[in-house]
Parts: structure tokens; sequence; C-alpha cells
């Protein structure tokens, strides 16, 4: 199994733009969910869905969007990228939600 | 509000020298907290989880325990390759969402 992974593992986008960060897992896993990493703040949940169709807003939702058409693949938009954006993504996959989550190996953006 | 904290922010310990990492929640409804280790430019790795007050896990030199408040990792005799940021991750509360920790970053010198 390659459990869940990110593509790209780095990218750098101008004020902006917008573009997508793939995620997958081939864990069967019904719960899949979006964080990212900041210095100082930890993980914060952007958005997650618990299956095929069905996605939910977290912690940090403003600016990202996704979709859910597979149960392996859960992408993450970022519609218009700003400064603030700057970050480290990481996708997470688990059986539920209140089981333990599996990281993928992340994104590191940087907007300018 | 739901929070975690974890403590302290950074730890050094010799080789060989045990210590515990401390994470304490304000979270109704506990249904399970977890423990991650993160090493740098990876992604979080599952360590342990924990359900309910009284639970211990143990993995090698690494021993996890939880009360109604607070969760310890017990690092016994710690090796240089222990050294990474360990999270602790809380699910419950209001929200029903997994709420992070910050972190400890643990190094551990020969």
């Amino acid at each position: 199994n390659a459990g869940v992974t990110q593509t790209p593992k780095f990218q750098v986008l101008k004020t902006g733009q917008s573009m997508t960060l793939q995620c997958a897992q081939d864990m069967n896993h019904e719960y899949m969910s979006w964080y990212r990493q900041d210095p100082g703040m930890g993980l914060r949940l952007i958005h997650y869905s618990v299956g095929a169709g069905i996605t939910d807003q977290g912690e940090v939702p403003n600016g990202y969007n996704v979709s859910r058409s597979t149960t392996e693949d859960f992408p993450l938009r970022l519609l218009s990228a700003a400064p603030s954006q700057t970050s480290v993504y990481f996708c997470a996959s688990s059986f539920s939600n209140n089981r333990e989550q599996f990281f993928g190996p992340g994104t590191r953006l940087t907007v300018l | 509000e739901d929070q975690v904290t974890q403590s302290p922010e950074a730890l050094r310990l010799q080789e060989g020298e045990s210590s515990s990492l401390n994470c304490s929640y304000t979270v109704s409804g506990l249904r399970g907290l977890f423990w991650y280790r993160q090493d740098p430019g990876k992604g979080p790795e599952f360590l342990f989880t924990l359900y309910s007050a009284g639970e211990e896990k143990e993995k090698e030199r690494l021993k996890a325990t939880l009360t109604k408040k607070e969760s310890f990792l017990h690092i016994t005799a710690p090796k240089p390759e222990d050294s990474a940021t360990y999270l602790c991750a809380v699910y419950g509360g209001a929200t029903n969402k997994l709420i992070f920790g910050t972190g400890t970053l643990l190094a551990v010198q020969p």
C-alpha cells in the first residue's frame, strides 16, 4: 500500500493564482481531511469528508474548496491564492473520524 | 472553548535520561486522544490512541497514559533517534473534530 500520497511536494504561486493540491489514499478509508500547519499554531483543519459526495468545513475553510467524487481522492483547491495561505498542507485519512488518522508527506506552498 | 495544550514546548535530554511530555485538554465528551510523532519535513506518524481515563499504551521506549484532564507520553532511556516533534490531538467536544496541540520538540543528545 502506498498509504496517503500528495502532489506536488513544493509549489510557489503568485497572489491571485489558483491551483489544486492532490491527495489520494489506497486504504479504502471513508474519512479524509486537509490540514495546514503553521509555526506555533499546530495543525488546523481546513475541510473534511466522511465519504464520497459528502464534505464539510473545518476550522479555517475560507479561500479553499474541496470535493469528494471517489473514496480514494480528495483534492484541495485554492481559488485565489493569498500570502496568508503560505503554509505546509497535509492530507489525512482514517476509517472514521474518531480513529487514528494517517497523514501524507505534505505540500509546502509559498504564495508571493 | 475546546483546547489542547502541550508542555514543554521544547525539551533537551541526554541519551538515557528518561522524561515525560504533557498534553492537557479542556474538551467535554472526550472520544479519543492521539499521540503522533513528526520528523522535520514529514507528515505526522501515528503512535497511540487512548479512549478512557486509566488507559495505557506502550511501544518500545514510549508509554502513553490518560487521565480525565491530561495525557503523558513517557520516554524511557531515550536514544538520539527519538528526537522529533511529538503532537497530541483530541477528538470530541462541542465541534466533534480533531484538535491538535502545538507539539513538544524533543532533542536527545548522544
